[in-house]
């Protein structure tokens, strides 16, 4: 069973600053959070992770909640070429590897 | 992007025949991974590979069997496949269990009459 609940969809102006919310309250206390995109049913395409801090890289920005049941995925400004399926997965460490638990994902849709 | 190809791309076949899909990667990774992916549950790991001859189960590996017999290909096979196996299937790599990122490839789409 997915361990994240996303909203199913999301409009965003382009320019401005799009806000994905995630909600991964059974989360467990060594079980990283992670984000990808899926643009056009390529093969998903990772965004950022964190564990308990915020994050930030070139692409987005990553805030996470101190009780960590929830976090927001931060796009500053979208453009027409962020529209995608984005997915919030929990990373969940198993006998012999990290397995990724995704959620449905939410799909955002980036107008002019 | 870990130079991960698959094959076929595409690929329709008929309910109880045999179907093998392959996921070839030139960057050396040690650990391979299959998913699948249909409407309304996102990806779900079928089987994964953390060495040569090294397999395990994910969550839906029922109906699926997987080999790898060198570090560069890892084969996802369904023994006789059934409409319920009508679906997208990513392949993905990492280099070592704890690295940031898996690297996907660009998916086989198959549908079983």
């Amino acid at each position: 069973d997915a361990k994240t609940t996303q909203p199913t969809s999301m409009d965003c102006a382009e320019g401005r600053a799009a806000n994905l919310p995630c909600n991964h309250s059974t989360i467990s206390g060594n079980e990283y959070v992670y984000w990808y995109r899926q643009i056009h049913s390529q093969g998903p395409q990772y965004i950022i992770h964190g564990l308990k801090n915020n994050e930030t890289n070139e692409m987005a920005s990553l805030i996470i909640t101190e009780d960590r049941k929830s976090s927001t995925l931060i796009l500053p400004h979208a453009t027409l070429r962020d529209t995608a399926v984005y997915y919030c997965i929990v990373r969940v460490p198993t006998r012999n590897t990290d397995k990724l638990i995704f959620g449905t994902g939410t799909r955002l849709q980036v107008f002019p | 992007d870990a130079g991960i190809t698959q094959s076929p791309r595409h690929k329709v076949t008929e309910t109880g025949t045999p179907v093998t899909l392959r996921c070839h990667q030139t960057e050396n990774h040690r650990y391979m991974y299959w998913y699948r992916q249909d409407p309304g549950h996102g990806l779900r790991l079928i089987h994964y590979s953390y060495g040569v001859k090294d397999t395990d189960k994910g969550e839906v590996s029922d109906g699926y069997s997987v080999s790898r017999s060198k570090t560069e290909d890892f084969l996802l096979t369904l023994e006789s496949a059934t409409s319920s196996q009508t679906s997208v299937y990513f392949c993905a790599t990492r280099l070592e269990p704890n690295d940031n990122e898996q690297f996907f490839g660009p998916g086989t789409r198959l549908t079983v009459l």
